[in-house]
């Protein structure tokens, strides 16, 4: 199973955009990229997922290069409730119970 | 809806007592999930139930029991508590079969083990 290695910390100003980057270089083509964060140890939040192409939705985009073997979240205007832990995950499609959360970016959004 | 409830919040146990943590969901969802997470680190993955009926180890399951009572409900037990298993106790479902997209979590169960 594909591990992930992501920042330990990064610094975002408010009202600019957020890139957290994640290299998953063993992925293996079956592999969906996953995106979580948790605010302030509440229950982690979905965010955005995907296998190949780039995808975007009300929250975020999510790049992903074209060997797979990176991608980076952007959330385009970072809010101070943004602040949060940011999780980049690994799981082949319907195989949830081999995937691993990681120890994931905590990205601080100062005003 | 409330989404997906745990009980109890909190919880002191003794090194050697037993406990069973609820969790229950009001999103009609297949699959539901067992975490737990240790101070300042990610989550793990203890059990999870593809489907009603069903019961499946995660990456960390020793100590663990797991019952899928209902489409609605999922339970977690320590037989013998240890204070190895002292964490946050996370529980989430999800629509998909066994899939991490858009997994719904509670608001987690802090356990301490004497």
């Amino acid at each position: 199973d594909a591990k992930t290695t992501q920042p330990t910390s990064m610094d975002c100003a408010e009202g600019r955009a957020a890139n957290l980057p994640c290299n998953h270089s063993t992925i293996s083509g079956n592999e969906y990229v996953y995106w979580y964060r948790q605010i302030h140890s509440q229950g982690p939040q979905y965010i955005i997922h995907g296998l190949k192409n780039n995808e975007t939705n009300e929250m975020a985009s999510l790049i992903i290069t074209e060997d797979r073997k990176s991608s980076t979240l952007i959330l385009p205007h970072a809010t101070l409730r943004d602040t949060a832990v940011y999780y980049c995950i690994v799981s082949p499609r319907g195989n949830a119970g081999k995937s691993t959360f990681g120890d994931g970016t905590t990205l601080t959004v100062k005003p | 809806n409330a989404g997906v409830t745990q009980t109890p919040k909190f919880q002191v146990l003794k090194t050697g007592q037993s406990m069973t943590l609820q969790c229950a969901q009001d999103m009609n969802h297949n699959s539901m999930y067992w975490y737990r997470q240790d101070p300042g680190m990610g989550l793990r993955l203890i059990y999870y139930s593809a489907s009603e009926g069903t019961t499946d180890k995660g990456e960390v399951p020793n100590g663990y029991n797991v019952s899928r009572l209902n489409k609605r409900e999922f339970s977690l037990r320590l037989e013998s508590a240890a204070p190895s298993q002292t964490s946050v106790y996370f529980c989430a479902s999800s629509e998909r079969w066994q899939s991490l997209y858009e997994q719904y979590f509670g608001p987690g169960t802090r356990l301490t083990v004497t």
